[in-house]
């Protein structure tokens, strides 16, 4: 059964740090990027990040590049998210998800197919 | 960083009705845009992908349709189980950026 588990939220006090992981299970892991993606107490979506399957590069969203750090471990099947410096407008529900690629060799569309169900972070 | 605007940020609507949410890219994204849908306490779940491909196993009355830098998700013959908030997101270039949503209520 393909699925995503987050783990590692919590109430943390503005300034501090928290990581976040996510464990993957019934698919092969490496073969995808994976992102994480955030939603504030009754807001929208907001992408944060994503990182490649392989060679691990990676992008972040503007409100949180230089404080957020994405990473993996594909022994583990595991994607984590380092947050440091932590601030009030950062506390949401983060989801971790998979992306899948639909492409033709030359052109390719990714888009997220398998969601986990988010761990809480709130700051405090 | 591309910026995506959803309309009607939200509507009623009843049971069997013909719904069309619009998005709008704010540079060409070629046709490199998804939608999810979201339902209250529930976790995201793409409908349409490169913008009219729909995902296996959503039912066929989710359409996508348009290019460059208009889309529009069409669900024909609205059911119960379609009320619910719909994201565009445009996977042309990183950051990945989603439009604000749209609700869909009920009339």
């Amino acid at each position: 059964q393909v699925q995503l588990v987050e783990s590692g939220g919590g109430l943390v006090k503005p300034g501090g740090s928290l990581r976040l992981s996510c464990t993957a299970s019934g698919f092969d892991f490496s073969d995808y990027y994976m992102a994480w993606i955030r939603q504030a107490p009754g807001k929208g979506l907001e992408w944060i990040s994503y990182i490649t399957g392989t060679t691990s590069t990676t992008y972040y969203a503007d409100s949180v590049r230089g404080r957020f750090t994405i990473s993996r471990d594909n022994a583990k099947k595991s994607l984590y998210l380092q947050m440091n410096r932590l601030r009030a407008e950062d506390t949401a529900l983060y989801y971790c998800a998979r992306e899948r690629a639909y492409g033709d060799g030359h052109s390719y569309f990714y888009h997220m197919d398998v969601w986990g169900k988010g761990t809480t972070v709130t700051v405090s | 960083d591309i910026q995506m605007t959803q309309s009607p940020s939200s509507l009623s609507a009843s049971v069997g009705d013909r719904v069309t949410i619009t998005c709008r890219a704010s540079q060409s994204i070629d046709n490199y845009l998804n939608w999810y849908q979201q339902k209250p306490g529930r976790v995201p779940k793409v409908l349409i992908y490169a913008a009219s491909s729909l995902q296996s196993g959503v039912p066929s009355r989710f359409s996508g349709s348009g290019s460059g830098t208009d889309f529009t998700l069409t669900i024909g013959n609205l059911q119960p189980e379609d009320f619910a908030t719909y994201y565009c997101q445009q996977s042309y270039s990183p950051p990945r950026t989603f439009g604000q949503g749209t609700k869909v209520e009920i009339k």
